[in-house]
């Protein structure tokens, strides 16, 4: 089946500590795709990275970083030195070979100033 | 340049009423895709659109309806409404990526 797993509900921590949202996934394809989108308070759903499963380089965008791991089946995203900004609801997701997007139950997550 | 827009932001709906969801892109994508989104959960596809003139069910299609009117819109229809459908939709578009509306967010008393 496939699956995407935020086993994280609710992540609070203080600004300026480094923070790691966690994500699995069951697929039975070989080529599939992973995401991570953000959701603010106010609603939109902002696109942060896509990640194809023959590519498993880390990925760097200023403070945030992704890491791939077809091992582990996990896709973990890391903000460094996490400002209020940051603040949301971070979501995980698949596409499979039908080109649906299977979505984890995102995590929340709360910087505190 | 929009991307993706949708109509109305919001909606308050009687149990039995119909409303229509609109969804236009300007982005010449095939490909698009209603979603509903309910509190604590990840967003689940009710109807999508690999290219105009077609459409298939999703994950949740009861209840719903939808029209690729011509390559921009894609409409979700709600014949009868309940209050199960409270939820926020959403509307996307797909390339490499995917690109989403701001949502309509509906209520169903």
């Amino acid at each position: 089946a496939q699956k995407v797993t935020q086993a994280q509900t609710e992540i609070s921590v203080v600004e300026k500590e480094d923070v790691t949202l966690d994500c699995v996934y069951e697929t039975r394809d070989t080529t599939y795709y992973l995401f991570w989108y953000k959701q603010p308070p106010s609603g939109e759903l902002v696109f942060l990275i896509r990640r194809n499963s023959f590519d498993e380089q880390n990925e760097i965008s200023g403070r945030y970083s992704w890491n791939f791991q077809k091992s582990t089946s996990s896709f973990n995203f890391t903000i460094t030195a996490s400002q209020v900004v940051d603040s949301a609801v971070y979501f995980c997701a698949l596409r499979d070979s039908n080109y649906q997007l299977i979505w984890g139950a995102g995590t929340k997550l709360i910087i505190k100033p | 340049n929009a991307g993706v827009t949708q109509t109305p932001k919001f909606q308050v709906l009687k149990t039995g009423q119909s409303m229509t969801l609109q969804c236009a892109q300007d982005m010449n994508h095939n490909s698009m895709y209603w979603y509903r989104q309910d509190p604590g959960m990840g967003l689940r596809l009710i109807y999508y659109s690999a290219s105009e003139g077609t459409t298939d069910k999703g994950e949740v299609p009861n209840g719903y309806n939808v029209s690729r009117l011509n390559k921009r819109e894609f409409s979700l229809r709600l014949e009868s409404a309940a209050p199960s459908q409270t939820s926020v939709y959403f509307c996307a578009t797909r390339l490499f990526g995917y690109t989403f509306g701001s949502g309509t967010r509906l209520t169903v008393v």
